[in-house]
């Protein structure tokens, strides 16, 4: 059973351009998380999806941030006009159905942006 | 809210003696607490969680981690360090009322380094 995937594992950008972020949940998983880890630091929540939905996205930036995740195909981290403050470490979780009961998170591989 | 604190940020151990990293946690309701391992470039690998039960946790890899109701601490434990357990630690916590959704809240991560 795949792990969660994530594509590309390293993405350059130049300031203003758009950066795409792939994530591919767990086989049977339908609940995908988006966090983020600057340098040095600790993961930030930004958003939690299911399929066609956004549940939470208390954690996402106003602007130029957005993310979905459709009923076929991966979930997307878009980031519009990437600063250079966007550089960091993105990574998708996902989990089983919550239901009563509450399932651990598992961590894909990361995506590390660098903003030129 | 919800919150962790990890108070060091790196913990020396000889191989063969015991390791502990320390966590603390506030949340609104009971917690769902749980360890991940971040070794250099790779995402997190989860160790163990607390869910209800017995207050010691047993995990992946040697792994164990007591939880404290009156302290709010959540420490993660191994008897014998190897060389390999050198990593990135971090706690992470989730509120278990319905209200606080289904983040997780890290702490800003401590690591661990075992000398031969």
């Amino acid at each position: 059973n795949a792990g969660v995937m994530q594509n590309p594992r390293h993405l350059v950008r130049r300031r203003g351009q758009e950066a795409r972020l792939r994530c591919s949940p767990m086989k049977g998983h339908s609940h995908v998380y988006w966090y983020r880890q600057l340098p040095e630091e600790g993961l930030k929540f930004m958003v939690y999806l299911q399929k066609e939905n956004i549940i939470d996205e208390s954690g996402m930036p106003k602007e130029r941030f957005s993310a979905e995740f459709p009923k076929e195909g991966p979930s997307i981290l878009r980031i519009q006009q990437v600063v250079r403050g966007d550089s960091a470490a993105y990574f998708c979780a996902s989990s089983f159905r919550q239901g009563n009961s509450y399932n651990e998170q598992f961590f894909g591989p990361g995506t590390r942006l660098t903003v030129l | 809210a919800q919150s962790v604190a990890q108070p060091e940020d790196q913990v020396n151990v000889a191989e063969g003696n015991p390791l502990t990293v320390k966590c603390t946690y506030s949340v609104s309701g009971n917690p769902y607490l749980f360890w991940y391992v971040q070794y250099p470039n790779r995402g997190l690998q989860f160790l163990l969680k607390y869910i209800t039960g017995d207050n010691l946790v047993k995990g992946s890899y040697g792994f164990e981690a007591e939880f404290n109701k009156s302290q709010t601490s959540f420490h993660l434990k191994k008897p014998s360090a190897l060389v390999s357990d050198s990593a990135l630690y971090f706690c992470a916590v989730r509120d278990q009322i319905k209200a606080a959704g289904n983040k997780l809240t890290f702490g800003g991560g401590t690591r661990v380094l075992v000398k031969p």
